[in-house]
């Protein structure tokens, strides 16, 4: 993705806890989402951080820092069927429109 | 229909044939958007439409055209598919193009193969 980095893969065990993290450099930011994308399926919402500080949402977590560029998603008790790819997403400003631009996604393998 | 769909779920495609892959959204979203996603490349934006009558090229426009004549529909021409265009394709769709949180919304997606 465009100026975005996030580590390429992760694995973790069944009920710990994981932080993917996400680092951009991006203009005319204002907010950062977090997909979710099984394999062979199309990405899901999960999260939308439009300010700085943490986002709880059961066991997801996204935490945005602005003027760092950093965000991370954080998912506790974890269960095998979180084995997906994490994409994160900040918008970008183009002309007048507002487009989001792709991270590569970090793969998620969760082992029992 | 729920949410947005895609049409059809996979084709093989002899290279030169015309092509065109359906994306119909009933949430009467105004944004709608075409994504290639190939391997060790990501998520890339072809095409958009901010709302009915306009469109936009993205990143990889080329050898792609669209169209928007109402809100829900947005299909996808490839006019001389070349095997580079084979790939796994998304429509999206969010409820507002330069506001609010464009939270998209994809479609299952069309796995397309060209040879």
């Amino acid at each position: 993705g465009q100026n975005i980095d996030q580590p390429t893969e992760m694995t973790a065990t069944e009920g710990a806890i994981v932080q993917i993290n996400c680092t951009y450099q991006t203009s005319g930011f204002n907010g950062l989402f977090w997909y979710q994308q099984h394999a062979g399926e199309a990405p899901t919402f999960l999260s939308y951080n439009v300010l700085d500080g943490l986002e709880e949402k059961g066991r997801f977590s996204s935490f945005l820092s602005r003027s760092k560029g950093y965000s991370y998603l954080l998912l506790k008790e974890l269960q095998m069927k979180d084995s997906a790819s994490y994409l994160c997403a900040p918008p970008r400003r183009a002309g007048n429109n507002r487009k989001l631009i792709w991270g590569l996604g970090t793969s998620l393998a969760v082992n029992p | 229909i729920a949410g947005i769909t895609q049409a059809p779920t996979s084709q093989i495609l002899a290279a030169g044939r015309r092509m065109t892959l359906r994306c119909t959204q009933d949430m009467r979203h105004n944004a709608m958007y075409w994504y290639r996603q190939d391997l060790g490349l990501g998520l890339r934006l072809i095409h958009y439409s901010n709302t009915a009558g306009t469109t936009g090229k993205g990143e990889v426009p080329d050898g792609y055209s669209v169209s928007r004549a109402n809100t829900d529909d947005f299909p996808l021409t490839l006019a001389s598919a070349v095997p580079s265009q084979t790939s796994v394709y998304f429509c999206a769709s969010s409820d507002s193009a330069s506001g609010g949180t464009d939270t998209q919304y994809f479609g299952p997606g069309t796995r397309l193969t060209v040879l």
